[in-house]
């Protein structure tokens, strides 16, 4: 069965600092892996997601994320922490067949001027 | 403009008294599903539909009922609400039967259950 766990209920950075999600997922097959971001008072949008291929993955709003099939991690990644990035941080995995998001806890970002 | 939609944002109810939540999507989408979002638990899927008239449980489906008569609506019905389910609810849709695709989610309905 698909799980995802996030390492850290609240992560908070100063402004310019690096951000660093952790992210590690249990799957039986290769999984399709996602990071949403949820703006207070607002739905979930996706930041990016990886399928297949290039282990890299960019997304919106200078967020990376890299998987790591040996560590079964998928960590998000910012170099540089802007306000507006202070927001609720979910990973989530999926399996092909799969008719489901399987999401994690959620990691609370917050910025410090 | 694309966009899921959902009603009401939020709901005050008395246990028993019977609610539905509707969720609608102007995407053209087949896949529609209805999460939970507690807190320190993420969210959690109670039902989804992979197309009109087809639907199946999620993890948590207990206390809830869907329905899918029309390709853009999906609403979530509680016949009999308790206060353990006084939460934020979520619907969100997706293209076609391919888990990869991003899934487009609500703005969110937060239901308080007294």
């Amino acid at each position: 069965a698909q799980s995802v766990t996030q390492l850290g209920s609240h992560v908070s950075v100063s402004e310019g600092a690096l951000v660093l999600l952790r992210c590690n997922y249990s799957s039986s097959v290769p999984p399709y892996l996602f990071w949403y971001v949820q703006y207070p008072n607002q739905g979930l949008q996706l930041l990016l997601k990886y399928t297949t291929g290039a282990t890299l993955v960019k997304g919106i709003n200078g967020f990376e994320a890299e998987f790591k099939k040996s560590e079964t991690s998928f960590h998000l990644t910012k170099p540089s922490a802007h306000m507006s990035d202070a927001a609720e941080y979910f990973c989530a995995v999926s399996e092909q067949g799969a008719q489901k998001l399987v999401f994690g806890q959620g990691t609370r970002l917050t910025i410090n001027p | 403009e694309a966009q899921v939609t959902q009603n009401p944002r939020y709901l005050i109810t008395v246990t028993g008294k019977k609610l539905t939540v509707t969720c609608s999507q102007n995407m053209n989408h087949e896949y529609m599903s209805w999460y939970r979002q507690d807190p320190g638990l993420g969210l959690r899927q109670i039902y989804y539909s992979m197309n009109v008239e087809v639907t199946d449980k999620g993890d948590v489906p207990e206390g809830y009922k869907v329905s899918r008569k029309e390709k853009r609506n999906f609403p979530l019905i509680l016949e009999s609400p308790s206060p353990n389910q006084t939460s934020l609810y979520f619907c969100a849709s997706r293209s076609g039967g391919t888990p990869y695709n991003e899934q487009f989610f609500g703005p969110g309905t937060r239901l308080t259950v007294l």
